[in-house]
């Protein structure tokens, strides 16, 4: 079974933190997404990679940035967190150079005061 | 950007009903995925249908795409309570990488 997992389910910062989110996949997958979901937004794409070390803007990229240093790790860094990144955080991964399936982290949702 | 737009935003009917959903896109497309979304989870991909595809099935489910009115539509046969959920349709980027443009989503509830 193919397995993406986040590195918290649950997680609190402070405003100014710096926050690390951590995905995790174990099939070997080219393609690594971020997403984020909020209520009524549905899900937004803040940067996805298709190799190492390769990263793409998605549409709410401003205020984040990643990490792709290995395959199967894909890190999403909030510089400078702020209130309006309160949120559900999905992580997904895709096989191949073509639009396939995508696999889903179960989420992490973020919380900053 | 918002591509995919599901109607209607909330659908509640009874065990052993038929629910249909349905996602309208804006853009040419290659492919178009359905996925379900269990409260506070991850996504779970469904199916997946191609431009030249006009109807797919599996199991319950059952997926229609017309591409000339740019809409897709799931119907799910016989509802179960254990189908309640969120469900979203998802459009690739027509020619423009790996990554797909989600819907808001349609919630599903099932009564028994």
């Amino acid at each position: 079974d193919v397995k993406v997992t986040q590195s918290s389910r649950y997680l609190v910062k402070r405003t100014g933190e710096k926050v690390f989110l951590e995905c995790v996949q174990d099939m070997d997958h080219e393609n690594m997404f971020w997403y984020r979901q909020d209520p009524g937004l549905g899900l937004r794409l803040i940067y996805f990679s298709y190799d190492v070390k390769m990263k793409e803007k998605g549409d709410i990229p401003e205020g984040y940035s990643v990490s792709r240093e290995k395959k199967e790790r894909f890190s999403l860094i909030l510089e400078s967190a702020s209130t309006n990144q309160t949120s559900m955080y999905l992580c997904a991964s895709s096989p191949g150079a073509l639009v396939n399936e995508q696999f889903f982290g179960p989420g992490t949702r973020l919380t900053v005061l | 950007s918002q591509q995919g737009e599901e109607d209607p935003q909330a659908l509640s009917i009874q065990e052993g009903e038929n629910a249909t959903m349905n996602c309208s896109y804006k853009t040419s497309i290659n492919n178009l995925q359905w996925y379900r979304q269990n409260s506070g989870r991850g996504l779970v991909h469904l199916i997946l249908i191609r431009s030249n595809e006009r109807e797919k099935h599996s199991g319950r489910l059952r997926v229609t795409l017309d591409t000339s009115k740019k809409s897709s539509s799931l119907l799910i046969t016989a509802s179960r309570a254990a189908d309640t959920a969120s469900y979203f349709c998802a459009t690739d980027r027509y020619q423009a990488g790996t990554a797909l443009i989600f819907g808001k989503g349609t919630t599903l509830s099932v009564s028994s």
